[in-house]
């Protein structure tokens, strides 16, 4: 089953621009990932979160976490036609044996 | 980082064939991995969990006769799709859990296509 919500669901941007997806999820959790796919492909990993963090940053990513609002958002900056992929939140809870939960996903176009 | 590997990477089969599926973690053992299916523009679902020397756990849903798991050694799991129907095309991706039991390493995937 989906813990997580994304959105928007979809996302088409300028070269350059800044791309922010949102993740909202239903439980306690221990941390929360961010994954990206290229159509296709397998799954990349991106960062990680845990759930005493507020923010996390690498290299042009930027990720928040609201453990209050049970929300994350990726920040994308300065992005570029090579980040158009899909882009997934993953939730992982103490008691559920290594399993992440994904979310729906956001399909990030970057135009040229 | 860590590096699992996945094969076929793309198979076609006829309707009512068996595919087996194989997913290895390279550089490190690994005593659950994960069997995840994903349909075009769908997330991933988690298929099963996969624990080596023993039975697998499977989701709500998924049919263990349909979907046979072996997890024989540390760095090996295998996905049979029995019996294969074209409703069974989908990418499967495997996973593999690390040490620290909180960080999952996927493979590269594998495109299922039952004619």
């Amino acid at each position: 089953s989906q813990q997580g919500e994304e959105d928007p669901q979809a996302l088409s941007i300028q070269e350059g621009e800044n791309a922010t997806m949102n993740c909202s999820y239903k439980t306690s959790i221990n941390n929360l990932q961010w994954y990206r796919q290229n159509s296709g492909r397998g799954l990349v990993h991106l960062i990680l979160i845990r759930s005493n963090e507020r923010e996390k940053h690498s290299g042009r990513l930027r990720v928040t976490l609201d453990t209050s609002k049970k929300s994350s958002s990726l920040l994308i900056t300065a992005s570029r036609a090579a980040d158009t992929a899909s882009y997934f939140c993953a939730t992982f809870t103490t008691d559920s044996w290594g399993k992440l939960q994904f979310g729906a996903g956001t399909q990030v176009v970057v135009t040229p | 980082g860590a590096v699992v590997s996945q094969h076929p990477s793309r198979v076609i089969c006829k309707s009512g064939t068996s595919v087996k599926i194989e997913c290895r973690s390279l550089d490190f053992q690994a005593t659950t991995m994960f069997w995840y299916r994903q349909f075009p523009k769908q997330s991933l679902m988690l298929m099963a969990t996969s624990n080596e020397g023993s039975k697998a756990t499977y989701e709500q849903g998924v049919e263990k006769d349909k979907f046979l798991i072996n997890h024989a050694s540390l760095t090996l799991s295998t996905l049979t799709v029995t019996s294969a129907h074209p409703e069974d095309s989908s990418f499967y991706i495997c996973s593999a859990l690390g040490d620290g039991y909180n960080e999952q390493f996927f493979g590269p995937g594998t495109r299922l296509t039952v004619l």
